[in-house]
């Protein structure tokens, strides 16, 4: 599976949008890019995830380059619930396991 | 709708003894996976079940091992327990192996090791 490279530290004002970045260079054809989120003692949840182009659902939109080596999560207006550790994977078509890097720390400020 | 659920949620053991985490994967899932998560680190993928067989496993050593049950709940065994075995540990449950279908995880449990 490709790495990705993420800040490890990001703030957002509440009810502006976050726009959290990823690096993956190294990513295949066939590869996926995750989002998940992990709120402090409680396990990841799901975000989004996409091939090639944006796409967007009720929590976030996710926006991929067209050369498919980066890519940014935007969660459209923040709140303090969604201060959490976001982490980017990617993950090949065929994959059964999500890894997982160090991932950003968002913290939603009032 | 149940969620994926974790047992127990705390649990402390000394070294060399040997621990069984349990795992109820949610309603109409076929798949479990199990991380571990150092503190301060993401999660590292130890295995997956899929209809009772494994499928798949990342770089742990075989004192860990696992079960998926007919119902499609879950154990994580390890043995020998050494210090760094220290961890949260999530169960992740999905409707099928296919990337395509996002995984749900559990609550964990905090394992810790004296």
């Amino acid at each position: 599976d490709a790495k990705t490279t993420q800040p490890t530290s990001m703030d957002c004002a509440e009810g502006r949008a976050a726009n959290l970045p990823c690096n993956h260079s190294t990513i295949s054809g066939n590869e996926y890019v995750y989002w998940y989120r992990q709120i402090h003692s409680q396990g990841p949840q799901y975000i989004i995830h996409g091939l090639k182009n944006n796409e967007t659902n009720e929590m976030a939109s996710l926006i991929i380059t067209e050369d498919r080596k980066s890519s940014t999560l935007i969660l459209p207006h923040a709140t303090l619930r969604d201060t959490a550790v976001y982490y980017c994977i990617v993950r090949v078509e065929d994959g059964n396991k999500l890894v997982f890097g160090a991932g950003t720390i968002l913290r939603v400020k009032s | 709708e149940t969620g994926v659920t974790q047992s127990p949620t705390h649990l402390i053991k000394t070294r060399g003894q040997q621990v069984t985490l349990r795992c109820s994967s949610q309603s109409g899932h076929n798949t479990v996976s199990w991380y571990q998560q150092a503190l301060g680190q993401g999660p590292q993928f130890i295995f997956q079940y899929y209809r009772e067989e494994e499928n798949g496993r990342g770089n742990f050593p075989p004192r860990f091992s696992g079960l998926q049950f007919p119902n499609y709940s879950s154990e994580l065994n390890v043995n020998a327990l050494e210090l760094d075995d220290s961890a949260l540990y999530l169960c992740a449950s999905s409707a099928s192996v296919s990337s395509y279908n996002e995984q749900f995880f559990g609550p964990g449990t905090r394992l810790t090791v004296l």
